[in-house]
């Protein structure tokens, strides 16, 4: 099982200042089978970064996504008040198919 | 816009089994190479995947859940089910259905809250 590991796993930051997110795989993971999503209170997961760089429609080009073989890293640059939420990388591999990171924090 | 509902019972007595369902509109559920997931995520903790069904009704299943889970299909009523046998307090979580496209999921339910108690 590939196991991902995200750092920190709180990052207080301001409105306007950049964010970096890490995401660390235990075994090489392509870069198409890598995503990131937002998660804020009470609602679902959304999905932000697939293929480890690609936004997702609708997502601002404030977010971008990078990485390669076990560290990838998820950047937002000019952090909005709506940007503070939780967090996930996710894999899809073979057994099993699909595991997320624990998630950060990101919180003003 | 694909909307996904998920819906069942918000509790669950300990070792009896959890059935929910996922209602798919916008689409077609068998249209478009996709494949429909459950995933879960205990209060104040991160996801767990469960598992997949395929428009061909292949699934997978999460190792760890494996021996309990069984997901199913109807495409008469555009929607998919979970079936979570054996429950107990560790079961107790929020319940995601989500479309998988590629490698990622793209569209997701607002979740079923589920609690396992006595």
């Amino acid at each position: 099982e590939i196991v991902l590991t995200q750092s920190p796993g709180t990052l207080a930051l301001s409105p306007g200042e950049r964010a970096t997110l890490s995401c660390r795989a235990s075994q090489t993971v392509s870069n198409i089978h890598l995503a990131w999503y937002q998660q804020k209170p009470g609602q679902a997961p959304r999905l932000l970064i697939y293929g480890a760089s690609r936004r997702a429609t609708g997502i601002p080009d404030r977010f971008s996504g990078s990485g390669s073989g076990t560290d990838f890293t998820l950047t937002i640059s000019g952090l909005e008040p709506e940007d503070f939420a939780m967090y996930y990388c996710q894999q899809h591999g073979s057994s099993p198919p699909s595991t997320f990171g624990q998630g950060t924090r990101l919180e003003i | 816009q694909v909307q996904l509902q998920e819906s069942g019972p918000g509790l669950v007595k300990p070792s009896e089994t959890l059935s929910l369902s996922c209602s798919v509109s916008g689409g077609s559920i068998n249209s478009g190479n996709y494949y429909w997931n459950w995933i879960r995520q205990p209060a104040g903790k991160g996801l767990e995947w469960i598992g997949r069904i395929y428009t061909s009704g292949s699934t997978n299943y999460n190792p760890s859940l494996k021996s309990r889970v069984s997901i199913s299909l109807d495409t008469s009523k555009n929607q998919f089910s979970l079936r979570l046998s054996s429950m107990t307090a560790a079961d107790t979580a929020m319940y995601y259905c989500a479309r998988g496209a590629g490698a990622y999921y793209d569209f997701w339910g607002q979740g079923s809250l589920v609690a396992v108690s006595s």
